[in-house]
């Protein structure tokens, strides 16, 4: 079955320093999300890629989808403690079917 | 406007026992989907309906079980619990099949 994998599992960052979280999918995929969930919370949607090559800014975060759409990034500019939390990619085969989660990435921020 | 809720937000069964979980999405959002988030991992899809018809299923055994209502409410029902049905139930909804889910606080499910 399809597969998506994430890495690293987990990033330990300074305040101020960058963030990138990279998602590979066995299988080329109709859409990519990301997502953000926080400690003891549940997961809140960020984004939706569809095009291929897409480029997507929201302040300090810039999400890629790959040209072959069985990749995406997630890169977190000067990172705040605001930005702690677990990453998740999620895949989309066809479109308006499930997702399927990567492992996600844990990220920390030490202020 | 409210968000996902679901119901209860916390729940202790006993092996062999069954639960029913509870879904009410977002007013105007014809989709919703079941997760089992088991503790350090993604979340795993189990169901997903729309317009109250089954879209999609998981790989989880046929004692998993969900339905949608015509008020677009959903339950999720698990017989048979057995230890390993201990996770996070997340149930998320979207207005349609093609944008992101918004997914409800979720339901913390305990089997001892």
């Amino acid at each position: 079955g399809q597969q998506v994998m994430q890495i690293p599992q987990y990033q330990h960052v300074q305040e101020g320093e960058d963030f990138t979280t990279y998602c590979n999918s066995s299988t080329t995929l109709s859409n990519i999300q990301w997502y953000k969930q926080r400690p003891g919370g549940h997961p809140v949607f960020l984004i939706q890629l569809v095009k291929s090559g897409e480029v997507k800014k929201q302040k300090r975060l810039t999400f890629q989808f790959g040209e072959a759409k069985k990749n995406s990034s997630l890169h977190i500019t000067a990172t705040q403690t605001t930005d702690v939390g677990t990453y998740f990619c999620a895949g989309v085969v066809t479109s308006g079917s499930r997702l399927t989660f990567g492992e996600g990435t844990q990220l920390t921020v030490n202020p | 406007d409210a968000g996902v809720t679901q119901s209860p937000t916390h729940l202790i069964k006993t092996r062999g026992q069954h639960v029913t979980l509870r879904c009410s999405p977002i007013s105007g959002h014809k989709s919703v989907s079941w997760y089992q988030q088991v503790l350090g991992q993604g979340p795993q899809f189990i169901f997903q309906y729309y317009e109250k018809e089954e879209r999609g299923r998981g790989n989880f055994p046929d004692r998993f079980s969900a339905r949608q209502f015509p008020n677009y409410s959903s339950e999720l029902n698990v017989n048979a619990l057995l230890l390993g049905d201990s996770a996070l139930y997340l149930c998320a909804s979207s207005q349609d099949l093609n944008y992101g889910f918004t997914f409800g606080s979720g339901t913390r499910l305990t089997v001892v």
